[in-house]
């Protein structure tokens, strides 16, 4: 079985609309984290988490929001969905590796916002 | 500035040769050092990190950290087909959060 898995795997969903992408891990990790990848532009980090009551805003948090449920899930929100919100979204935790993190990725979620 | 910057590419070798993939990175005060490979369509894993300066190897892959310079490469030797993929060089700032900043990444295409 997948450490990180992300639900759902595809999504088209309308402008306007509310939805929920879910992430769950069985690695035990304490720090979990939403990015968004778009062509040419890389890995952007939305949201992190380094534990349950820890949230913080990355550098393109504007339009999503977050929850973090358990140690182990940590859900991603688009409020109200818009086409430039059209991406590629991984979810992933991470352990610390001497002197920084190694990151484990889930599959993603391919999100398109007609 | 971009934080850390890599050439996009493709860059294109052929099977069997060393396929050298550069990254530069703006805090000189970086302290630790990653290496993604990520298939198309996949999500990224990680092939090997690094801290100090100098070489580090790993089967075909070798690290290869320049603080002064403030660049990080990937040598991969015996370039197969199979290591098509885009890597990402991600580089942790110092003061302490530990959460890495990626590169856009550079297209390596071996061909046969």
């Amino acid at each position: 079985d997948a450490d990180v898995t992300q639900t759902p795997r595809n999504r088209i969903t309308k402008t306007g609309k509310r939805i929920m992408l879910e992430c769950s891990q069985t690695k035990g990790h304490d720090r979990m984290y939403w990015y968004r990848q778009d062509p040419g532009l890389g890995l952007r980090l939305i949201y992190y988490s380094f534990d349950v009551k820890d949230i913080n805003k990355g550098e393109i948090s504007d339009g999503y929001s977050v929850s973090r449920q358990a140690q182990a899930k940590f859900s991603l929100s688009l409020e109200s969905a818009i086409p430039n919100q059209t991406a590629l979204y991984f979810c992933a935790t991470s352990e610390k590796q001497g002197l920084g993190e190694t990151q484990y990725f889930g599959p993603g979620t391919r999100l398109l916002v007609l | 500035q971009k934080e850390v910057e890599q050439n996009s590419g493709p860059l294109s070798v052929p099977e069997g040769a060393i396929a050298s993939l550069n990254c530069t990175y703006s805090d000189r005060g970086s302290q630790s050092f990653f290496w993604y490979r990520q298939y198309s369509g996949k999500s990224p894993e990680l092939i090997m990190f690094i801290y100090s300066n100098g070489d580090k190897e790993d089967g075909r892959f070798t690290a290869q950290l320049n603080k002064a310079s403030q660049y990080v490469s990937l040598l991969i030797r015996d370039s197969q087909p199979s290591d098509s993929a885009t890597y990402l060089c991600a580089v942790t700032k110092s003061g302490g959060s530990y959460i890495p900043t990626f590169g856009r990444g550079t297209s390596l295409i071996v061909h046969p």
